[in-house]
């Protein structure tokens, strides 16, 4: 099975800063990857898709990069809605997907 | 407006089956293109992937859960139903049913509400 290793497992920031989350997979998964925003007590969202392609209706400061092993997620300007659990997801085995550990983004 | 909502019981005790059902309105489970996905996820852990169904009845399932899961559908009802057997405590976890908006990319555009199970004696 495809391991995806997300760090950090957590960090903390103040509102305009710029966010990079990372996620790392086993195996290539070319662009096979996506992101959610999880608030607590919700359903994850989803933020991107094929690694870098944004969700209809997901702020343009969302943004994702990133093929083969290694990917990015960034927030270039955090806002206070954007406090919450970040997941990363692979779908590119055909044994099914993973995800990541998840990166707790929290209020400096 | 695409919905889902899951249903089943909130408490289950060691051994027994669960079984949960996902109702979904706002798009057909005979969609060529579109799927439903059970995901849980533990108090305060990580999301887990449990299985998924397409329209043409294909399915897909945990590899390591998939000798204690069964997905399907009841497009009349607009349904997907997941059975667990022999469930343990460490299955407590709020379980989720998910949309899959394109058969060639297993991604979850639209989450049901989530039901948290907890399983005790």
């Amino acid at each position: 099975a495809i391991r995806i290793t997300q760090s950090p497992s957590s960090l903390s920031a103040s509102t305009g800063d710029r966010v990079t989350i990372t996620c790392r997979a086993s195996q290539g998964i070319s662009s096979y990857l996506a992101w959610y925003q999880q608030k607590p007590g919700k359903a994850p969202k989803l933020l991107i898709y094929a690694a870098s392609t944004l969700q209809s209706g997901v702020p343009s400061r969302f943004s994702g990069s990133g093929s083969g092993t290694d990917f990015t997620l960034t927030i270039s300007c955090l806002q206070s809605e954007d406090f919450a659990t970040y997941y990363c997801q692979q779908y590119y085995s055909p044994d099914g997907v993973t995800f990541g550990g998840g990166t707790k983004v929290e209020i400096k | 407006q695409v919905t889902l909502k899951e249903s089943g019981p909130v408490l289950v005790k060691p051994t027994e089956t669960l079984t949960l059902t996902c109702t979904v309105s706002g798009f057909s489970l005979s969609n060529a293109r579109m799927g439903v996905s059970w995901i849980r996820q533990p108090p305060g852990k990580a999301l887990e992937w449990l299985a998924h169904i397409f329209s043409n009845d294909e399915k897909s399932y945990s590899t390591s859960l998939k000798s204690r899961l069964t997905i399907s559908k009841d497009t009349s009802k607009s349904q997907v139903v997941l059975t667990m057997t022999n469930m343990d405590p460490v299955d407590t976890a709020t379980y989720y049913c998910a949309r899959i908006p394109r058969h060639t990319a297993t991604t979850f555009d639209y989450w049901g509400q989530g039901t948290l199970v907890t399983v005790s004696s």
